[in-house]
């Protein structure tokens, strides 16, 4: 089973939609969670935290599961500049290392 | 952005060839890492090092070499590499050690291997 699971997509959405992904991580010590995002033959950049009690960060909203093992990026109103592939991240715990999913893509149309 | 930066942007090297990559970061952190990113899979961690001394070797072939002379600079250097090497290999750095979350990203170097 891999370490970190995300459904790779794509996404296709019309813009204005909600649209959500999940991520499913193996590991159940697990501490830190992150969304990061990655534009097209770009690097990828933190989007943001993943809290024990959700965020939301304007249109983004995470959110983590213990029990089950997952987190969730909600994008309400999507924009066409949202059409990226978005990466869930994992830190196990006491390693500092950065465990990444394989990234889900999100095409958003006019 | 130029924060970290990245040197070439593309390479195509054959497989008998000796190549560098080169990294440097001015946002004055002191960890640094090399990842993988092949098409359809998740980034790998390569190489970690921490105020100069690496602290991760993630089972990398020894065809891949790291170098990191001070905390400002990161090379990987290639020798003899196989065509499924073929990737994208992004740098990294972070503040507050290899322990830190938000890592910053260059822009990578797309690696043909022929």
């Amino acid at each position: 089973r891999k370490e970190v699971e995300q459904d790779p997509g794509p996404f296709n959405v019309p813009e204005g939609a909600t649209v959500a992904f999940n991520c499913t991580y193996s590991n159940s010590a697990s501490q830190s969670f992150f969304w990061y995002r990655q534009d097209c033959r770009k690097e990828p950049k933190l989007l943001m935290s993943v809290y024990s009690s959700g965020n939301e960060d304007g249109r983004f909203t995470a959110q983590l599961n213990r029990a089950s093992q997952y987190i969730s990026l909600l994008i309400r109103d999507s924009k066409l500049s949202d059409s990226a592939t978005y990466l869930c991240v994992v830190i196990p715990s006491n390693t500092g290392k950065l465990i990444f999913g394989q990234g889900t893509t999100l095409q958003v149309k006019p | 952005e130029t924060g970290v930066t990245q040197t070439p942007r593309h390479l195509v090297m054959g497989m008998t060839n000796k190549k560098s990559l080169k990294c440097e970061q001015h946002l004055g952190h002191n960890a640094m890492y090399w990842y993988k990113q092949s098409a359809k899979k998740p980034l790998e961690l390569m190489f970690v090092y921490s105020l100069e001394e690496r602290v991760e070797n993630n089972s990398v072939p020894s065809r891949f070499s790291p170098e990191c002379p001070n905390s400002s600079h990161l090379f990987l250097h290639l020798h003899t590499l196989q065509p499924e090497d073929s990737a994208l290999y992004l740098c990294a750095s972070s503040q507050g050690g290899s322990s830190s979350y938000e890592q910053y990203f260059g822009p990578g170097t797309r690696l043909t291997v022929t």
